[in-house]
């Protein structure tokens, strides 16, 4: 299952409230994670099951979809919310990821 | 609280091995299947496989299937990848993920050890 994540490149204000667009190339039902990626730390899982917040998740994050098309949206960014996101399915082997969206303070 | 903790950077020559270690802490080991993941300079994330530690049981993505070996060592709570017959290919970050509690999302993360190769 290919995934599509867009976009690669978001600039973004502290407050401000963001979207990004992950699209399987097939079905996936609701098998879909979406995690954090920041320098010197460990990976975090924010979502999976399409939608449901990972305990520690700050409720500012949300996921939302299920099938083909998905979207994380993070309302009133804070500073520590800036990071790369990945997007990954586990509806069937092999898992893949999406490619990736960085998150920059504008 | 779980950790996995792994081995430090690596350098190997081409067409040498290296094995990573993944020594895993706050949970049953034996109960959560331990994946590896690459990640590439500057580039996204690759699934290479799946150990199960309670059997042994293993499954790959097709694309490492002779590159990556996975092992587990129960009395010690540590995963192992080791990679065969390096190339400038296998440059890279690998990251160990515990699946999570009822699903095959990563829930836990190692901090990633990062395999140059070199002559």
């Amino acid at each position: 299952v290919q995934m599509t994540q867009s976009p690669s490149y978001l600039a973004a204000s502290p407050g401000e409230s963001v979207s990004i667009s992950c699209k399987a190339s097939k079905s996936i039902s609701n098998n879909l994670a979406w995690y954090q990626e920041k320098p010197g730390k460990a990976n975090k899982l924010l979502i999976h099951s399409g939608s449901t917040l990972q305990s520690g998740t700050p409720s500012r994050f949300s996921g939302s979809g299920s099938g083909t098309d998905f979207t994380l949206t993070i309302r009133s960014l804070e500073s520590e919310d800036f990071a790369v996101y990945y997007c990954q399915q586990y509806n069937e082997y092999p898992l893949t990821f999406g490619s990736g969206t960085k998150l920059e303070i504008k | 609280e779980v950790q996995l903790q792994q081995s430090g950077p690596e350098v190997g020559r081409p067409g040498s091995s290296v094995k990573i270690s993944c020594k895993a802490s706050g949970y049953t080991f034996t109960d959560y299947v331990m994946n590896w993941v690459k990640q590439s300079p500057g580039q996204g994330l690759e699934w290479i496989g799946w150990i199960d530690p309670e059997y042994g049981s293993t499954d790959y993505a097709e694309k490492f299937k002779k590159k990556a070996t996975l092992t587990a060592d129960t009395s010690s709570n540590t995963a192992y990848i080791q990679l065969s017959s390096l190339t400038s290919e296998d440059t890279a970050t690998y990251f160990c993920a515990r699946t999570g509690s009822w699903g095959n999302w990563f829930a836990y993360w190692g901090q990633g050890t990062l395999v140059t190769v070199s002559s």
